[in-house]
């Protein structure tokens, strides 16, 4: 049974490009959520999605945009990249209809650089 | 909104002693709390979940938790440190919000240092 899988691993971009980041969810699960976790602090809640729509969202500008496939994976995109954007970005995956002490489970991250 | 203040920003144990992670919360209902590890350049793993059943709540490795209202305390304890407990270890609450749709929401961390 396949965890969480996330591509690529690692990603050096330039200030003011765009990126994109995806994200496979564990078998059955049909909700993702993203996390920015910069160096030395804990993750951060970007948003959610569930039935390929955004669900909940963090305090993130709209520069960081998401969406989500018929296959619950998804993708997170960062468009006009700044120094302060660099972080290990991480999916979680999740059933929507869970109890209330649900659990997320995550993925490896992809390590995010920009210069 | 729920939040986690996690009270040590580092924990430095001998192998073989008794590890303390210090976590308090607050919340405006009834908590779901979790404990994550992270190891250097890996993923989170779930080391337990508080299911507002047992308020002992033992995870995986040895570890376990308590929750106490009274205190709005969540520590983790593990009776003897071994040397693979040294990593960064986050204390977690729920945050279900308005639309229904939880969110987790992730203390600073503790990075445990563990010294043979």
């Amino acid at each position: 049974d396949a965890g969480v899988t996330q591509s690529p691993t690692h990603l050096i971009k330039t200030r003011g490009q765009q990126v994109t980041l995806r994200c496979s969810p564990k078998s059955g699960h049909d909700t993702v959520s993203w996390y920015q976790q910069a160096l030395g602090q804990g993750p951060q809640f970007i948003f959610q999605y569930y039935e390929e729509e955004e669900r909940q969202r963090g305090n993130f500008p709209d520069r960081f945009s998401g969406h989500q496939f018929p296959n619950y994976s998804s993708e997170l995109n960062v468009n006009a990249l700044l120094l302060g954007d660099s972080a290990l970005y991480l999916c979680a995956s999740s059933f929507a209809s869970g109890t209330p002490s649900y659990e997320q489970y995550f993925g490896p991250g992809t390590r995010l650089t920009v210069t | 909104a729920q939040s986690v203040t996690q009270l040590d920003s580092h924990v430095s144990v001998s192998e073989g002693t008794p590890v303390l992670l210090r976590c308090n919360y607050s919340s405006s209902y009834s908590p779901s709390l979790f404990w994550y590890v992270q190891h250097p350049n890996k993923g989170l793993q779930l080391l337990l979940k508080y299911t507002s059943a047992a308020t002992l709540v033992k995870g995986i490795n040895g570890f376990e938790a308590e929750f106490k209202k009274s205190e709005t305390s969540f520590h983790l304890t593990k009776p003897s440190a071994h040397m693979s407990d040294a990593a960064e270890y986050f204390c977690v609450v729920s945050d279900r919000g308005n639309t229904g749709f939880q969110k987790l929401v992730f203390g600073t961390g503790t990075r445990l240092l563990v010294s043979p």
